[in-house]
């Protein structure tokens, strides 16, 4: 079982690249979550989806994109890296809203490095 | 705005001797703390929770602590082990919304 997986796990973009973070869970699990952690700093929620093919915004989305085609995978685009979005990025899951019933499960983060 | 805060970094402790690791928050329509654990090169862990009706929660080795009206929340770890060395994050939530983190405490554990 290998819980939430994140690729890759280092990459380094050149201001203006795009990419692609992805992002898998194999726990069945409806609710899916992004959050970056910059140095210093406690996590902040960039998007989050409540199932596929339902998304939503959460504090700090304005730079990325994300989609939700499938319950299990939950991939963050990145258009026109900026130095500000370099951070480290996880992804996470729960099946109910995380909360007092629900724990989110973390994946190992991907660090990202725009220069 | 940071609605949750760890005001310590980090934190030195003993093998065997009591760790403290604490939590303020600003947001009273918070209704459920949580604490995740963070080991390098890892995701966080869900470690302990405690919902806003309770002033304490237990499991093991770890106990959180709920202060409403001073809006403050501790996590204590008794005994600690070299092995709880790791960054440890507070973190609350109103049901339905978005969970907010605290920046972290560093606890190192000596042996």
């Amino acid at each position: 079982n290998a819980g939430v997986t994140q690729t890759p796990k280092f990459r380094i973009l050149k201001i203006g690249q795009s990419m692609t973070l992805q992002c898998t869970q194999d726990m069945n699990h409806n609710y899916m979550y992004w959050y970056r952690q910059d140095p210093g700093m406690g996590l902040k929620l960039i998007y989050y989806s409540v199932g596929a093919g339902i998304t939503d915004k959460g504090e700090v989305p304005n730079g990325y994109n994300v989609s939700r085609s499938t319950t299990e995978d939950f991939p963050l685009r990145l258009e026109l890296a900026a130095p500000s979005q370099t951070s480290v990025y996880f992804c996470a899951s729960s099946y109910g809203i995380a909360g007092e019933q629900e724990t989110q499960y973390f994946g190992p983060g991907t660090r990202l490095l725009v220069l | 705005d940071q609605q949750v805060k760890q005001n310590s970094p980090s934190l030195s402790v003993q093998e065997g001797r009591i760790s403290i690791l604490n939590c303020d928050y600003t947001n009273s329509m918070f209704d459920y703390f949580l604490w995740y654990k963070k080991y390098p090169a890892e995701g966080p862990t869900f470690l302990i929770s405690i919902s806003s009706i309770k002033d304490k929660n237990e499991d093991g080795r770890f106990t959180v602590f709920l202060n409403k009206s001073a809006k403050h929340l501790s996590l204590h770890i008794v005994p600690s082990q070299p092995g709880d060395s790791a960054v440890y994050f507070c973190a609350a939530t109103v049901w339905g919304g978005d969970m907010r983190f605290g920046a972290g405490t560093r606890l190192t554990v000596k042996p």
